[in-house]
């Protein structure tokens, strides 16, 4: 079985540009997670889909960020135009939750770098 | 604000050594507790907890959770330079219908041979 994917595994853009990232998740998971880590913080969370709708998208930085998951399997994060701040590795996960919390499966991230 | 905390933020030791990782937890609908290891890329899964007092293991690490004063440990025993990684704890919270995975900072541990 295939395990959650990410594309690309490394972005480096300049300010101001915009950077579109890609996650397959786990084929029959509904649950799909974005997080990200900047250096030497925890990891936040960003955004919480079940299918194609948006369940909480409470961790998003700002406006600058949009998450999509069209037919609900792969999702992309768009970050338009990126800041420096922006920075960091982005994490997606995904999860199956029948009638019990089960764990949730990582892709390896995105390391974005903005310049 | 639901809040992980993880202790130490960095640990060094020397091969056949033991330690014990820290994970507490401040949140709300508190369901599960989780621990990851990550070397290089994503973080692989450890161990769910869910009810207190109960250790699981696996090889030479095993976890517990106390619910009551809302902590985990992690054990690893004769450590290895292979255990050299960043270790994850989560926990996951039930709010409004939906779960939510919130994140510690992370104990990175280095083993040295």
């Amino acid at each position: 079985e295939a395990g959650v994917t990410q594309f690309p595994s490394h972005s480096v853009i300049e300010k101001g540009q915009t950077v579109t990232l890609r996650c397959d998740p786990i084929s029959g998971h509904d649950n799909l997670y974005w997080y990200r880590r900047v250096m030497g913080k925890e990891i936040k969370f960003l955004l919480h889909f079940v299918k194609e709708s948006k369940q909480d998208e409470s961790g998003m930085p700002n406006n600058r960020f949009l998450a999509e998951r069209t037919g609900g399997t792969y999702s992309t994060l768009k970050v338009q135009p990126a800041e420096l701040e922006d920075s960091g590795v982005y994490f997606c996960a995904s999860s199956q939750v029948k009638f019990k919390v089960t764990e949730a499966f990582f892709g390896q991230g995105t390391r974005l770098t903005v310049v | 604000e639901d809040k992980v905390v993880q202790s130490p933020l960095s640990l060094v030791v020397h091969e056949g050594d033991t330690v014990t990782l820290n994970c507490s937890y401040e949140v709300t609908n508190f369901r599960s507790l989780l621990w990851y290891k990550q070397e290089k890329k994503a973080p692989t899964f450890l161990f769910m907890l869910t009810s207190s007092g109960i250790e699981k293991k696996s090889g030479r690490l095993s976890s517990i959770l106390d619910k009551k004063e809302l902590f985990s440990i992690l054990n690893i025993t004769a450590t290895q330079t292979g255990d050299s990684a960043v270790y994850l704890c989560a926990v996951t919270t039930f709010t409004s219908g939906t779960y939510k995975y919130i994140f510690g900072t992370g104990t990175r541990l280095k083993v040295l041979a």
